[in-house]
């Protein structure tokens, strides 16, 4: 069956560059989604299509896939992104597959 | 605006049938979008369980398929899961979600605000 691996934490100071990676096989040849989970509240699209942006989202969040490897960078990360990040693809066989998710602290 | 509402029984008892309603509002449910089901186990990721699509199509996961089966009330502009044979291991959060993909291969846009089902006698 088709996996999606995240670092299971990432750390980062206010103001500066947090990237979370997802890694899975051929993965620059699927379509990437990322999504924000806050504490206690159902998740939320950031990253569609490996780097497009809902409407409403900031312009801080942006993803990129290549190779095995898709990113999501926050750029000047604020407390109000402190959540749970989890990447998402298709795979013909598992069909739509999430990773095991990346806690985000702001410190 | 889409807003889905999920809705059913908390408490359901081992080995019976877990049946969650999503009421949709803001978009048609015969449109041309995947309504989905997603479950989170606590303190655990996201899970995809399904989806359905303009009524008659359906994609399960393949470690839930046995267990699994959906359904769209156009009429109540509304789709359905149920789940056969419960035990604890399915006792988790289950949100109702869209999914305006081409091809139902995520994309998740609008989530429910989840609905906690507890599997126990």
């Amino acid at each position: 069956s088709y996996e999606l691996t995240q670092p299971p934490s990432v750390s980062v100071s206010p103001g500066q560059t947090a990237t979370i990676a997802c890694s899975g096989d051929d993965l620059g040849h699927r379509y990437t989604s990322w999504y924000q989970q806050k504490s206690g509240q159902s998740p939320v699209l950031v990253i569609f299509q490996d780097t497009k942006r809902p409407s409403g989202i900031p312009e801080r969040f942006s993803g990129s896939n290549s190779g095995n490897t898709a990113t999501l960078t926050i750029s000047g990360t604020q407390a109000v992104d402190e959540g749970d990040y989890y990447c998402q693809a298709w795979d013909s066989t598992t069909a739509v597959v999430f990773g095991g998710g990346t806690k985000l602290t702001v410190l | 605006q889409v807003q889905l509402q999920e809705s059913g029984p908390g408490l359901v008892k081992p080995s019976q049938t877990l049946a969650l309603t999503c009421a949709v509002s803001g978009a048609s449910i015969s449109g041309g979008d995947y309504w989905t089901w997603i479950r989170q186990h606590p303190g655990k990721g996201l899970e995809w369980i399904g989806y359905i699509y303009k009524s008659a199509n359906t994609f399960y996961n393949p470690s839930l398929r046995s267990r699994i089966a959906m359904s769209i009330d156009t009429s109540k502009n509304q789709f359905s899961l149920t789940l056969d044979s419960v035990t604890a291991a399915d006792t988790a959060i289950y949100y109702c979600a869209r999914d305006p993909s081409r091809a139902g291969r995520g994309q998740f846009d609008f989530w429910g605000q989840g609905k906690l089902v507890t599997v126990s006698s």
